[in-house]
């Protein structure tokens, strides 16, 4: 079974500008979260999708939003992008999500750089 | 590949010996566990879960204790091989939420 796919790997982008992730999960996995990690943060939670619907929300503002679409990709949105925002987002996939207890199946990320 | 962190805590061990990774978890509420290894350029790796129904839990190679008293969770690699070297990272859940709270991980190296 194929596992979580994200695109791009790589991404340079300016401030201001706004960008798209987009996440492939496992085949049959309805539940996707996003994570941030940046060295002095760590990995934090942005949010979580669940039969196309966000189920939770961590403590990020506005500008970082998501979607999840009927073949349970998602894509998160990070407009206004400030330099602050540099960073590897991750995506996760469960069968069920967190609420199962079942574990998450990490991307590989994306590596976003904003200059 | 990626920084994961540029100021962890670094456990240095020899080849062959045993390893033991720390972690103070935050809420006591807090139900469901999670050992996560993550390798430069990759995301990361489910090692082993725990609930919090239980103080003990083992896997390949691998042992999870936890002690709900001191909100204390460690992870026991037996026979440390080259490939162990990785940032581990602890996570936890609070109660009945859908989110998981990760620690700031322990990179750990392997001396041969």
């Amino acid at each position: 079974k194929a596992g979580v796919t994200q695109t791009p790997r790589y991404l340079i982008k300016t401030r201001g500008q706004q960008v798209t992730l987009s996440c492939s999960p496992i085949s049959g996995h309805r539940s996707v979260s996003w994570y941030q990690q940046t060295p002095g943060q760590g990995l934090q939670f942005l949010f979580e999708y669940f039969s196309e619907t966000q189920r939770n929300k961590g403590n990020f503002p506005g500008r970082f939003s998501g979607r999840q679409f009927s073949n349970s990709r998602s894509e998160m949105n990070v407009s206004t992008l400030e330099l602050g925002d540099s960073a590897l987002y991750l995506c996760a996939s469960s069968p069920q999500g967190l609420a199962g207890g079942y574990e998450q199946y990490f991307g590989p990320g994306t590596r976003l750089t904003v200059t | 590949g990626e920084s994961v962190g540029l100021h962890l805590p670094t456990l240095s061990v020899q080849e062959g010996d045993n390893s033991i990774i720390n972690c103070a978890y935050s809420n006591s509420a807090s139900d469901y566990f999670i050992w996560y290894k993550q390798e430069s350029g990759k995301g990361p790796q489910f090692i082993i879960d725990i609930r919090s129904n239980m103080d003990k839990r083992q896997g390949q190679r691998v042992t999870v204790l936890l002690n709900k008293t001191v909100k204390h969770l460690s992870l026991q690699i037996a026979a440390t091989q080259p490939g162990d070297s990785a940032v581990y990272f602890c996570a936890e859940r609070y109660q009945g939420a859908q989110k998981l709270v990760f620690g700031q991980g322990t990179r750990l190296t392997i001396n041969p």
